[in-house]
């Protein structure tokens, strides 16, 4: 089936800091992908769309300047957090789809800001 | 907006005993989708649901569609400790223009207790 790897997997890192989140879809080409936050006890919430080779399209209330996405490639988007504080702490996920198909998640990146 | 409610959001049964989670959306809806969640991890898919009527089984999990009702059901039978994890429902809304986005509900956390 469908894989989406997620990289990395665990990240702490000191407030004030960017952190970049990779998402691959390894077996399929990802016309759109998808970048989810959820917070513990909580349901995931869309953060962002992104079309290959275009801007993300960005949720109400996401700030595009803290949260970056690039989707420069069929198989390659990624989330750069930037100056993160301790707020940004979450489980981020991200999906990739091609076409009409199902979303395929990938693992989960568990971001703590000290 | 797309409203989706799941009920119950936790729920301790005992191994052996049948149980139904409800899932229900405000809109009308091009598919409806059913996933895991064990903790600390990502998503597992475990059905789609795409016609009125349609239902889905693997093993001890049945999932249904009712799209008159806009209600979704997915039934457990003589449920096993296994099972224990968290089940969302998300729903994809109709769009003319083909849109793909997932709105989630806010989970039902199933304990099995032996």
């Amino acid at each position: 089936g469908a894989v989406v790897s997620q990289h990395p997997s665990w990240v702490i890192c000191k407030s004030g800091t960017s952190v970049k989140i990779e998402c691959r879809s390894l077996d399929f080409q990802a016309t759109t992908m998808f970048w989810y936050r959820q917070f513990p006890k909580q349901s995931l919430m869309l953060m962002a769309t992104s079309n290959e080779g275009s801007k993300a399209t960005y949720e109400q209330g996401v700030e595009k300047d803290k949260f970056l996405i690039n989707h420069a490639s069929l198989t390659l988007s990624t989330l750069t957090v930037t100056s993160a504080h301790p707020e940004d702490s979450s489980f981020y996920i991200c999906s990739g789809k091609q076409g009409s198909q199902p979303q395929h998640f990938g693992d989960g990146t568990r971001l703590s800001i000290l | 907006e797309l409203k989706v409610e799941q009920n119950p959001l936790f729920l301790s049964m005992q191994e052996g005993k049948n149980y139904t989670i409800y899932c229900n959306y405000s809109t009308t809806s091009d598919r409806l989708y059913w996933y895991r969640q064990d903790p600390g991890k990502s998503l597992e898919s475990l059905f789609v649901l795409l016609s009125n009527g349609a239902v889905k089984q693997e093993g001890r999990l049945m999932a249904s569609l009712d799209t008159k009702a806009r209600l979704s059901t997915l039934h457990i039978t003589a449920a096993v400790h296994d099972l224990s994890a968290t089940y969302f429902c998300a729903v994809v809304p109709f769009s003319g223009a083909g849109s793909y986005q997932l709105t989630f509900g806010k989970g039902t956390k199933l304990s099995v207790i032996p």
